[in-house]
């Protein structure tokens, strides 16, 4: 049974850069979207962006200029990168797999404050 | 990419059935048979409840049924019980390998 696991620092100052990884156990990355998802403090679901196996990516348009996404296939791993955060990167991040039509499997979720 | 229009909240009793409405656009809900519903209790992840508008996945009782018309998507729960109180959230495929989520409704049974 595939399982996601995101990790990384719950802290990060604001202008800097947040990186957070998403390990993959129980299958291997392959075939789907590897897909990050973030949620701010009370509010909704915000799609960021995806890593396909193929290596290619795609990203929210109002992220893009900040976001990246990798693929480390020895380690099953894939991760997040955004540059320059402000109070308004604050949220709850969620790893999913993600098909072409939805986010079938998700991980729990790392919570991200950014602090002045 | 504009969020998807669902109402803040609804509510039923236990045994009654509920709808839940997302509203997009002619590029996202309107032009692809691919909206997604997603259950999330406090402090969980959100899980899979429906895929291509209206399938189960393998585990999620036939309680919770999904269709669309038009520019919009609608969940439906019917018999309604406490383990049901959650908030969803729709989301669609809104073409060029890009998805947009809904704002999420919560509901109180």
């Amino acid at each position: 049974q595939v399982q996601l696991q995101e990790s990384g620092p719950g802290l990060v100052k604001s202008s800097e850069t947040l990186s957070l990884t998403c390990t993959v156990s129980g299958g291997s990355i392959t075939t789907y979207y590897w897909t990050w998802i973030r949620q701010p403090p009370g509010k909704g679901l915000e799609w960021i962006g995806y890593i396909h196996h193929t290596g290619s990516t795609n990203y929210n348009s109002s992220l893009k200029s900040r976001v990246t996404i990798s693929l480390d296939r020895s380690k099953n791993q894939f991760s997040l990168k955004l540059t320059s955060v402000t109070a308004a990167d604050t949220a709850v991040y969620y790893c999913a797999r993600g098909t072409t039509n939805d986010f079938d499997i998700w991980g729990p979720g790392t919570k991200v404050t950014v602090s002045s | 990419q504009s969020a998807l229009t669902q109402p803040r909240s609804v509510s039923g009793s236990p045994g009654q059935p509920v709808t839940i409405s997302c509203t997009g656009t002619g590029s996202d809900v309107g032009a692809y048979n691919y909206v997604s519903w997603y259950r999330q209790h406090p402090g969980k992840a959100p899980k899979l409840m429906i895929y291509d508008v209206s399938k189960r996945p393998s585990g999620v009782p036939d309680r919770l049924s999904g269709s669309k018309s038009g520019n919009t998507a609608s969940l439906t729960i019917s018999g309604l019980q406490a383990e049901d109180e959650a908030d969803y959230y729709c989301c669609s495929y809104a073409g060029s390998y890009t998805w947009v989520f809904g704002g999420g409704t919560k509901l109180t049974v």
